[in-house]
């Protein structure tokens, strides 16, 4: 069975740092593109990172770039998340996602993991 | 970036009922579009992608079709475990935008 477990969210002022961890089992995870996707409570979602197989490629999304890193250890078949500088408007379920298929760069994201919350806040 | 739009954004329907939700993209992205599911409290879930093809084990009463900049999914008959909220995706290029979403609620 896939599965797919977040780690790392918390409470933290702006400006702050978090690094989410997002730790996988049930595939081989170096097949696959992997990525981040948030959603701030009662609100639509919005893709944050992906990165590829190697971790030779990252993308980001305009309103996290510059700010957040993706990373990857496939040894550890964990894929992390680096947030610096954060901003209220961060705050967020922040979901770990697989892509659907192997050796596809397509970041088709399924399954999801079940989410960890970010909050910012003074 | 490509803007992503949906509509309706919500909509009330009765169990059995045919459903169409519709998205849009701001420019061509062939086919590259996804769609997906989400309870509340739940991750979302995989419905179509590239447009038409049905995720296994997703029940065949939905369907998925358009190219270009529209696209369409519908569900045949609306199931009481339908009643959720809808997400089109493009993967066309990065970065990728989700549309705002379809809410459906029973009638």
């Amino acid at each position: 069975e896939v599965q797919l477990l977040e780690s790392g969210g918390g409470l933290v002022q702006p400006g702050g740092s978090l690094r989410l961890s997002c730790v996988v089992s049930g595939f081989t995870f170096s097949n696959y593109v992997m990525s981040w996707v948030r959603q701030a409570p009662g609100k639509g979602l919005e893709w944050v990172s992906t990165i590829s197989t190697r971790g030779d490629n990252t993308y980001y999304a305009d309103s996290v770039k510059g700010r957040f890193t993706i990373s990857r250890d496939n040894s550890k078949n964990a894929f992390y998340l680096q947030i610096n500088g954060l901003r209220a408007e961060d705050t967020a379920f922040y979901y770990c996602a697989k892509g659907l298929l192997a050796y596809s760069t397509n970041a088709w994201f399924d399954p999801w993991g079940q989410g960890t919350l970010v909050t910012v806040s003074s | 970036a490509i803007q992503m739009t949906q509509s309706p954004s919500s909509l009330s329907a009765s169990v059995g009922d045919r459903v169409t939700i519709t998205c849009r993209a701001s420019q061509d992205i062939r086919n590259d579009l996804i769609w997906y599911q989400q309870k509340p409290g739940k991750a979302p879930n995989l419905l179509i992608y590239a447009a038409s093809s049905l995720q296994s084990g997703v029940p065949a009463r939905f369907s998925g079709s358009g190219s270009g900049t529209d696209f369409t999914l519908t569900i045949s008959s609306l199931q009481p475990e339908d009643f959720a909220t809808y997400y089109c995706l493009q993967d066309y290029n990065y970065p990728l935008t989700f549309g705002p979403g379809t809410k459906v609620d029973i009638k």
